[in-house]
């Protein structure tokens, strides 16, 4: 079983769609959740953060279950420039907080 | 603020050589990372640095690859010799620390082709 394992992608929707990305966990000594955006190409570059409470910023919605080792990420609204690879990010409490990347969630908004 | 800077950007390589990447983290961030994407997969770590210590290196391939952070700011990963499958971008990033909530910063990368 993979460390951090993501929804298969491609997703394809049509602009102003809602879209949901859930990513998985198997260290439950993982302490800090990210989503991270990647564009064709471009290095990654940090989305949000997902707390335990969950979060919000804007059209994007973070959410975490520890008990059951579990993220999500929801895009309300979705835009032509929301095209990207989605990256799950995992810190582990351990081992100098060591990292782990899921293979990303590709999406594609159309008009 | 300038970021992560990374050199060179393009490299062309025939497998059995060598070659080396340059990393130089953001002012003042004292965690370092490597990291190599082969296409279509996510970053996998290949050493993390906390200032010029290593904090794991458990999946750098030590028989071929070799890294250092001298002096605890700029950072150089070598290949040596490379294989056809070493063909991937490889990912520079800094952090102020390791661990919390702390952002990582990457570089652009360097995309690595052997031939």
């Amino acid at each position: 079983r993979k460390e951090v394992e993501q929804d298969p992608g491609p997703f394809n929707v049509p602009e102003g769609a809602t879209v949901a990305f859930n990513c998985t966990y198997s260290n439950s000594a993982s302490q800090s959740f990210f989503w991270y955006r990647q564009d064709c190409r471009k290095e990654p570059k940090l989305l949000m953060s997902v707390y335990s409470s969950g979060n919000e910023d804007g059209r994007f919605t973070a959410q975490l279950n520890r008990a059951s080792q579990y993220i999500s990420l929801l895009i309300r609204d979705s835009k032509l420039s929301d095209s990207a690879t989605y990256l799950c990010v995992v810190n582990l409490g351990t081992g100098g907080f060591k990292t782990i990347f899921g293979a990303g969630t590709r999406l594609f908004v159309k008009a | 603020e300038a970021g992560v800077a990374q050199s060179p950007r393009y490299k062309i390589i025939e497998k059995r050589q060598s070659v080396a990447f340059w990393c130089n983290p953001i002012s003042g961030h004292a965690t370092l990372y490597w990291y190599q994407q082969i296409l279509g997969q996510g970053p996998k770590l290949l050493i993390q640095f906390q200032n010029n210590g290593v904090v794991d290196d458990s999946q750098l391939p030590k028989d071929r690859f070799s890294a250092e952070r001298l002096k605890g700011v700029d950072s150089t990963l070598k290949i040596q010799p490379a294989k056809l499958e070493d063909s991937a971008v490889y990912l520079c990033a800094s952090s102020l620390v390791a661990g919390g909530q702390y952002e990582q910063y990457f570089g652009p990368g360097t995309r690595l082709t052997v031939t």
